[in-house]
C-alpha cells in the first residue's frame, strides 16, 4: 500500500525548461493537492482537485498548471521554469472525514 | 495575509519535559484544525486533530487544547522523546466551504536534547 506516490523525487531543470510533476494515490481519495514549501514560507497551496474533474487555484497559483487525470492522478506542469520555482513540493490526497496525506515530495531546482 | 500563525520557528526542550507548540489563527470561520509532524525528506504527516466544538483532543502523549475565544490553539507533548525532533505544522480549515482546503502556518522546528 503505497498511499501517495509522487514522481521524481529529484529533478534539476534550466530557466525555460517545461516539466510535470506526477501524483499518483491508491486511497480512494477524492481531492488532491499540490503545495509547495519553501524555508520559512510553511506549506503554500497552489492547486487542488475536490473531485475528479475539477480543479481550482490556490494561494499561489501563477506559473503552474494542473490536471485530474483520472481519480488516482493529479499532475502539476509548470510550462516554462523560472528560478523562483525552485522549492520542495508536496502532493496530498483526502478521503472523506479524513486528514489529508501527503506523499514524500518532490525537489526541484531551477538553475 | 497569513490566516495561520506560528510565532516561534523553534523551541528546544530536554527530553522528559513538557513541549508546548503554539498557534493562532485569524479566520473566525475556521472550525477544524490539525498538527502535522514532518521529518527531513518526508512528508508531512497527521498527528492529532481538534474540532471546534471541543476544547481539548488528547492521543497517547500528545494533546491539542483549542481557546476558540483567543483563535489560539496548542499542542503539549508529555513527555518529550528526542524522536519528537521535528518540524510541526499547524492547519487550519473551513469545513463548510470549499472541501478539504487547509490552511498552514510556517510551522516550529522543535529539537528534543538528551
Amino acid at each position: 500500500n503505497a498511499g501517495v506516490t509522487q514522481t521524481p523525487k529529484f529533478q534539476v531543470l534550466k530557466t525555460g525548461q517545461s516539466m510535470t510533476l506526477q501524483c499518483a494515490q491508491d486511497m480512494n481519495h477524492n481531492s488532491m493537492y499540490w503545495y509547495r514549501q519553501d524555508p520559512g514560507m510553511g506549506l503554500r497551496l497552489i492547486y487542488y482537485s475536490a473531485s475528479e474533474g475539477t480543479t481550482d487555484k490556490g494561494e499561489v497559483p501563477n506559473g503552474y498548471n494542473v490536471s485530474r487525470l483520472n481519480k488516482r492522478e493529479f499532475s502539476l506542469r509548470l510550462e516554462s521554469a523560472a528560478p523562483s520555482q525552485t522549492s520542495v513540493y508536496f502532493c496530498a490526497g483526502k478521503g472523506y472525514n479524513q486528514p489529508q496525506h501527503f506523499g514524500d515530495g518532490t525537489r526541484l531546482s531551477i538553475l | 495575509d497569513q490566516q495561520v500563525k506560528q510565532n516561534s520557528p523553534s523551541l528546544s526542550v530536554q527530553e522528559g519535559r513538557i513541549s508546548i507548540l503554539n498557534c493562532d489563527y485569524t479566520n473566525s470561520m475556521f472550525d477544524y484544525f490539525l498538527w502535522y509532524k514532518k521529518y527531513p525528506a518526508e512528508g508531512p504527516t497527521f498527528l492529532i486533530s481538534i474540532s471546534s466544538i471541543k476544547d481539548k483532543n488528547e492521543d497517547g502523549r500528545f494533546t491539542v487544547f483549542l481557546n476558540k475565544s483567543a483563535k489560539h490553539l496548542s499542542l503539549h507533548i508529555v513527555p518529550s522523546q528526542p524522536g519528537d525532533s521535528a518540524v510541526y505544522f499547524c492547519a487550519a480549515s473551513d469545513r463548510g466551504s470549499t472541501l478539504g482546503r487547509l490552511y498552514f502556518g510556517r510551522g516550529t522546528q522543535l529539537t528534543v536534547w538528551p
